[in-house]
């Protein structure tokens, strides 16, 4: 029963480090996202995997880069973060759109100093 | 570009009250959906709206969907503290089809007090 993990929960980073998030869905969902969530704001997608192999940038890719492993798993690279990066990322998956509801991960609380 | 608005942006309304949220999208779409998310949790999926003039309920909600008038509402029923929570609703951005590429809204966050 546990749909979407992502890892970690937490993250401090300092300016120019660089970390990758972790997703992985156990649903056999074709489709994946990144969204980040910044306060008074919607969510705001980052990257899509409409399959395994393929991505496509979203409305914020600037500084972010993917990888669809395989099909359950699809993470998120930070190169050299920035403050500006600072937000709550989420993780989705969903079957084929448009009757399929989105199934959203647990979120990354991420800082960076 | 597309953009979805909402309002109210903050809701504090009385248990046993009625009261509308609204989401309003700026270019022509027939897919919207609604979520909520708990404070500090993960978004939930509530209605999944594809077509002008549907409407789906759920207990104390009921969303429609008016695409010509570029519209979704959400409509809270005799509100129960439980209902507390953001609302979000997101529009299908549907280059050459659905793809599930999703602008939200804002958000209305919703207080119900006893």
């Amino acid at each position: 029963n546990a749909g979407v993990t992502q890892t970690p929960k937490f993250q401090v980073l300092k300016t120019g480090q660089s970390m990758t998030l972790q997703c992985a869905q156990d649903m056999n969902h074709n489709s994946m996202y990144w969204y980040r969530q910044d306060p008074g704001m919607g969510l705001r997608l980052i990257y899509y995997s409409a399959s395994e192999g393929t991505t496509d940038k979203g409305e914020v890719p600037n500084g972010y880069n993917v990888s669809r492993l395989n099909k359950r798993e699809f993470s998120l690279r930070l190169e050299s973060a920035a403050p500006s990066q600072t937000s709550v990322y989420f993780c989705a998956s969903s079957g084929t759109p448009p009757t399929e509801k989105l199934f959203f991960g647990s979120g990354t609380q991420l800082s960076v100093l | 570009e597309l953009k979805v608005e909402q309002n109210p942006l903050f809701l504090s309304m009385q248990e046993g009250k009625n009261y509308t949220i609204y989401c309003n999208y700026s270019t022509t779409s027939d897919r919207l959906y609604w979520y909520r998310q708990d404070p500090g949790k993960s978004l939930e999926s509530l209605f999944v709206l594809l077509s002008n003039g549907a409407v789906k309920q759920e207990g104390r909600l009921m969303a429609s969907l008016d695409t010509k008038a570029r519209l979704s509402t959400l409509h809270i029923t005799a509100a129960v503290h439980d209902l507390s929570a953001t609302y979000f609703c997101a529009v299908d951005r549907g280059y050459g089809g659905a793809t599930n590429k999703l602008i939200f809204g804002t958000g209305t966050l919703l207080a119900v007090q006893p």
